[in-house]
């Protein structure tokens, strides 16, 4: 299993950019959050989703952010203006929520660090 | 709102101690707790995960304990190697909900 994918590993872009971070879950996963990681205030969800509808967006800092899961195996981080503010490292995570015989364990991708100037 | 506590935020210990994370948390209504570890600039990788039910979880080097009633968990890490050496992040999902609330984490030093 190729574990959880996040594309860019990084990004750089100015301040007042689209920015776009993509997230595909592990195989089989029903359950996908967003998470954005900051020196200051640590690991926090943004939003999650379960079979593809999102549940909980209420960490989802402002309108600037949305998130979209169109299938089973894609979902998109999108910030439209970018800010300075938005620096940090964002994560994607999976589980098979609600599943038999199931922890409901996340795992958690690489992450994407984006850098807005 | 979940409040979720590491002690100690940083620790520095020679190769071949025992050696004890801590973790709080103030809402004893949680469904599981998870141990994770970060190494600089890398993603999290899952440990240990304690469902609520249950009193400890052991991994190798690992053991992971849970007293959900007093709101803490403990990750033992026994002989511990300089490949130790990484943020050890502490993770609780309550009842309530299916997103995690983090601790700081605990950055781990070890020695050769």
């Amino acid at each position: 299993d190729a574990g959880v994918i996040q594309s860019p590993r990084h990004e750089v872009t100015e301040m007042g950019q689209e920015v776009t971070l993509r997230c595909k879950p592990i195989s089989g996963h029903n359950s996908l959050f967003w998470y954005r990681q900051t020196m200051m205030r640590g690991l926090e969800l943004l939003i999650y989703f379960n079979n593809n509808v999102p549940i909980d967006d209420s960490g989802m800092p402002e309108d600037r952010f949305s998130a979209k899961m169109p299938n089973a195996s894609f979902s998109t981080l999108k910030i439209q203006p970018s800010e300075p503010r938005d620096s940090a490292v964002y994560f994607c995570a999976s589980t098979p929520w609600g599943r038999l015989n199931s922890y409901n364990e996340q795992f958690f991708g690489p992450g994407t660090r984006l850098t807005v100037l | 709102k979940q409040e979720v506590t590491q002690i100690p935020a940083a620790l520095s210990v020679p190769e071949g101690e025992n050696l004890v994370l801590n973790c709080s948390f103030t809402d004893s209504a949680i469904y599981n707790l998870q141990w994770f570890r970060q190494d600089p600039g890398k993603g999290l990788t899952s440990l240990l995960l304690i469902q609520s039910s249950q009193r400890e979880q052991t991994s190798g080097r690992l053991n992971a304990s849970l007293d959900k009633s007093s709101g803490r968990s403990t990750l033992y890490i026994a002989a511990s190697q300089p490949g130790d050496s990484a943020t050890y992040l502490c993770a609780v999902r309550p009842n309530s909900g299916y997103a995690l609330n983090f601790g700081k984490g605990t950055s781990l030093l070890v020695t050769p």
